[in-house]
């Protein structure tokens, strides 16, 4: 059983553009929601994160966005650029921890110049 | 500060054999998580240590995946025997403690014919 599902799969958008990638979770107890940026040969790094007690978070281009009803969240980057084609992965984790994480299967964004 | 230092980054063995791969944590970080990453998935913990002991295993294969910490700082991951399914990347994640954010290495891509 996958319990954060992630969407698209993948996505290309032009330079300037919005690109809104999708996750939704199953376990109510998570309380912690990150996403992560990943380059090639790279390992992840924590781009922004979120908790259920707030329902948005901005830090520079990025936002997440929260719907703790629905159990959905969705990170938008505003005014994208090359240089922010990567795999990007949503994950959650439970019980306070930041590091016992389940992940989503990832998005490969591409932004096109 | 120095990153979570992995090694090998790369290797390649036959089935059937064994393999283990070194990571460093950043100094002073009491938490420890290896985690694989199958090709176009993303990261899967497979355990997670506080100083020298084990927190969380449940998803390790323990019949021939065996880790450990003992002085509480860095640590190994060994698979005896590798199976061809065991292809993966294998990132080394540490964290100041358990509720704090997890930086990852860069991983050891292991590929298994």
């Amino acid at each position: 059983q996958q319990q954060v599902k992630q969407s698209p799969q993948s996505l290309i958008v032009q330079k300037g553009g919005i690109p809104i990638i999708n996750c939704a979770y199953e376990n109510t107890a998570f309380d912690y929601f990150p996403w992560y940026q990943q380059f090639p040969g790279k390992g992840p790094a924590l781009l922004i994160a979120i908790r259920p007690d707030v329902s948005e978070k901005k830090e520079g281009r990025f936002t997440i966005s929260f719907n703790k009803s629905a159990k959905q969240f969705s990170l938008h980057i505003m005014d994208s650029q090359p240089g922010d084609s990567a795999t990007y992965f949503c994950a959650a984790a439970r019980g306070g921890s930041q590091g016992n994480l389940i992940f989503g299967k990832g998005t490969k964004l591409s932004v096109k110049p | 500060e120095a990153g979570v230092a992995q090694s090998p980054r790369y290797k390649i063995i036959e089935k059937r054999q064994s393999v283990a791969f070194w990571c460093n944590p950043i100094s002073g970080h009491a938490t420890l998580y290896w985690y694989q990453q199958i090709l176009g998935q993303g990261p899967k913990l497979l355990i997670q240590f506080q100083n020298n002991g084990v927190v969380d295993d449940s998803q390790l294969p323990k019949d021939r995946f065996s880790a450990e910490r003992l002085k509480g700082v860095d640590s190994t991951l060994k698979i005896q025997p590798a199976k061809l399914e065991d292809s993966a990347v294998y990132l080394c994640a540490s964290s100041l403690g358990p509720n704090t954010e997890a930086f990852f290495g860069q991983g050891t891509r292991l590929t298994v014919v």
